[in-house]
């Protein structure tokens, strides 16, 4: 398994950013797939999932409305798309995949892509 | 939401000693929490499921416990290598949410 994050980079607020999540070594279409945030210094902090069965989505009340969570299973790809940027938005994002089973838990991780929201 | 909290927030070993970390959940979830290690620069590396289940490739001094609201990590025999931060996780619901994290520092 192999997930590599890319998009990440400096944006002012206000604006946009796509993070993209390139999977291999497993069947993408099947599986789960989530992202985490890291802020500098700080814990971690569950973003959003996309259920592999049916596309079903979720976020967290701190993105909802501004993030989007989606995948292209042709291209093996998840994404994130983030709009109306904000300071607190600046972290260490990651794609994770989830384990496969009944839990949300997540048993691969990307290396992360680093966005930082400033003027 | 449920909220998890770890404790301690940090701890200190020597190679060879026994650590023990607690997550309590704020709610009922079964046994649906994971841990993870994370080392700085690195992404966090999937340890346990289901409380007490190792992922493949997890050494066995690693060993977690737990159901309901009390949940324990506990690592025998630490090495060097051990170092880092741990994080539960609760797999019951949406939004999923973490620990805080505990730090361990090996002496």
């Amino acid at each position: 398994v192999q997930l590599l994050e890319s998009g990440g980079g400096l944006v002012q607020p206000g604006g946009s950013l796509r993070l993209s999540c390139a999977a291999s070594g497993f069947s993408f279409s099947i599986y789960s797939m989530t992202w985490v945030r890291q802020a500098p210094g700080k814990g971690l902090e569950w973003v959003s999932d996309i259920r592999g069965s049916g596309g079903r989505t979720y976020y967290a009340d701190s993105v909802k409305g501004r993030f989007t969570i989606s995948r292209d299973i042709s291209k093996k790809t998840l994404y994130l798309q983030m709009n109306s940027l904000r300071a607190e938005d600046t972290a260490v994002y990651y794609c994770a995949k989830d384990r496969g089973d009944q839990g949300y838990w997540f048993d691969s991780w990307g290396q992360g892509t680093l966005v930082t929201v400033s003027s | 939401d449920i909220l998890m909290t770890q404790s301690p927030s940090s701890v200190s070993a020597s190679v060879g000693d026994s650590v023990t970390i607690t997550c309590r959940a704020s709610q009922g979830i079964s046994g649906w929490l994971a841990w993870y290690q994370q080392k700085p620069g690195k992404a966090p590396r999937f340890l346990i499921y289901a409380a007490s289940n190792l992922q493949s490739g997890v050494p066995s001094r690693f060993s977690g416990s737990g159901s309901g609201t009390d949940f324990t990590l506990t690592i025998i025999s630490l090495q060097p290598e051990d170092f880092g931060t741990y994080y539960c996780q609760q797999a019951n619901s949406f939004p999923i949410t973490f620990g805080q994290g505990t730090r361990l520092e090996i002496k």
